[in-house]
């Protein structure tokens, strides 16, 4: 699990401002994953990533943007936070060969005011 | 795009009994079902997963069942111990291997396990 970690663990930001959510993973595992957590939806997957330089939209992409320069940084940003996205970010990854395990990062909690 | 159901939201279960957490899914290109457990303010983390090829799969006191046909997967836990207390997500996803996984969750089941 010490293998993919996320930054800043919480964050308080008001609306209108861009905040950058960081991941960064150990594994040189191919592909990455950002989800949001909110009560009552579960885990909704905002983008994806299968290698560096290669991304493709989630269930909720609208509002985020995301680039992946390195293998093992994906990072995730709100051009223009809104309150509708306070919550809870989680990071995956996953391997290429013989793995479909998705490992989660520890979540970073967002407050947007 | 896939829509995955479970129920229930909420179960509570007496030390040493059964739980048994229940799935729908909607895609029936899903392949790969997928349970995760969270520890209240944790990460999800992956407590067994099954392929469509396979109807069951059991890993000590947790089993999950899939019913391709009625498109429906099942968590079942045995001897229920207070560690077991917590949220559990099932998800599905259709998958070739060494693809992405592109997972969607179901909204979770708080199971407490009370002495």
């Amino acid at each position: 699990d010490a293998g993919i970690t996320q930054s800043p663990r919480y964050k308080i930001t008001e609306t209108g401002r861009q905040v950058t959510l960081m991941c960064h993973q150990t594994w040189s595992h191919s592909y990455m994953f950002w989800y949001r957590q909110d009560l009552g939806h579960g885990l909704r997957l905002i983008y994806y990533s299968a290698a560096a330089d290669i991304t493709d939209k989630g269930e909720v992409p609208d509002g985020y943007v995301v680039s992946r320069s390195k293998t093992e940084n994906f990072p995730l940003t709100l051009e223009s936070a809104t309150r509708s996205q306070t919550s809870v970010y989680f990071c995956a990854s996953q391997g290429r060969v013989n793995t479909d395990t998705q490992y989660f990062g520890p979540g970073t909690r967002l407050t947007v005011l | 795009g896939e829509n995955v159901e479970q129920h229930p939201s909420t179960l509570s279960v007496q030390e040493g009994d059964s739980a048994v957490i229940k799935c729908t899914y909607s895609d029936s290109a899903s392949n790969y079902f997928p349970w995760y457990k969270q520890e209240l303010g944790k990460r999800p983390q992956l407590i067994i997963d099954i392929r469509s090829n396979v109807g069951e799969k059991k890993d000590q006191r947790i089993a999950v069942t899939l019913n391709k046909t009625a498109k429906h997967f099942s968590l079942h836990i045995t001897e229920t111990q207070p560690e077991d207390s917590a949220v559990y997500f099932c998800a599905a996803s259709p998958i070739a291997t060494g693809t992405a996984s592109k997972l969607t969750f179901g909204t979770g089941t708080r199971l407490q396990v009370t002495l």
